[in-house]
């Protein structure tokens, strides 16, 4: 695999439900990013990790919780969310957080039902 | 905040150029980019250019840049129905730490 790949690529879930979304980039970078995309609206950087390390929490909501255990990994979970959660969620990384170009993965798009 | 803005619709005939327009606001901006994204994917980046230059050329696409007006174009020279997608400008600046912002994205609908 190479770039940035991120499973599942469809999610459908209840408002109850937990579940996790798995982000993994294969080019060696030290930061990884969380966003959202909703219809008709800028993309919304959620979180921001550096070395592991949040570097950025953009005023989220807690039912949104991210996990970075390696600079190759990172994870959404996710719990009691709402209608108007759904969108998609897109990962990126950078050899840095800061000036480097971001790559970004397919994006995972979650309905909440 | 910083902002970028661009508008949301173009529609060309197969064959022509298309150009699309990005302002923005941020006086620190260090690198501006344009990113494709077609439907059901991420964003792919297509090229990007360091605040210190007026054009970039890459096959089919030019950048230009006017940092005295915040103004960034793209330019898809003999656009092709491949290139229908949402094109998305972004920028990096300095504002109490490096951040990349986008804009909302432009639709490009190629006609055949």
């Amino acid at each position: 695999e190479t770039g940035v790949t991120q499973t599942p690529r469809h999610l459908v879930m209840g408002m109850t439900n937990k579940k996790s979304l798995k982000c993994e980039q294969h080019l060696g970078h030290n930061a990884m990013y969380w966003y959202k995309q909703s219809a008709k609206k800028p993309l919304e950087l959620m979180f921001v990790y550096n070395f592991k390390e949040q570097t950025e929490n953009n005023s989220v909501p807690s039912r949104f919780s991210p996990e970075c255990p390696n600079s190759s990994h990172l994870f959404l979970h996710l719990h009691t969310l709402q209608p108007e959660d759904s969108a998609l969620y897109l990962c990126a990384s950078s050899q840095s957080a800061g000036t480097d170009t971001q790559y970004f993965g397919p994006g995972t798009r979650l309905t909440v039902l | 905040g910083e902002d970028v803005e661009q508008s949301l619709f173009l529609s060309v005939r197969e064959g022509d150029s298309s150009v699309i327009n990005c302002t923005y606001t941020d006086s620190s901006s260090t690198y501006l980019y344009w990113y494709k994204q077609e439907p059901g994917a991420g964003l792919q980046l297509l090229t990007y250019i360091f605040s210190n230059m007026d054009m970039k050329q890459d096959q089919r696409l030019t950048v230009l840049l006017n940092k005295k007006d915040k103004h960034l174009s793209l330019r898809i020279a003999d656009t092709q129905t491949g290139d229908s997608a949402i094109y998305f400008c972004a920028e990096t600046g300095y504002t109490g730490g490096f951040k990349t912002i986008f804009g909302a994205g432009t639709r490009l609908f190629v006609k055949a």
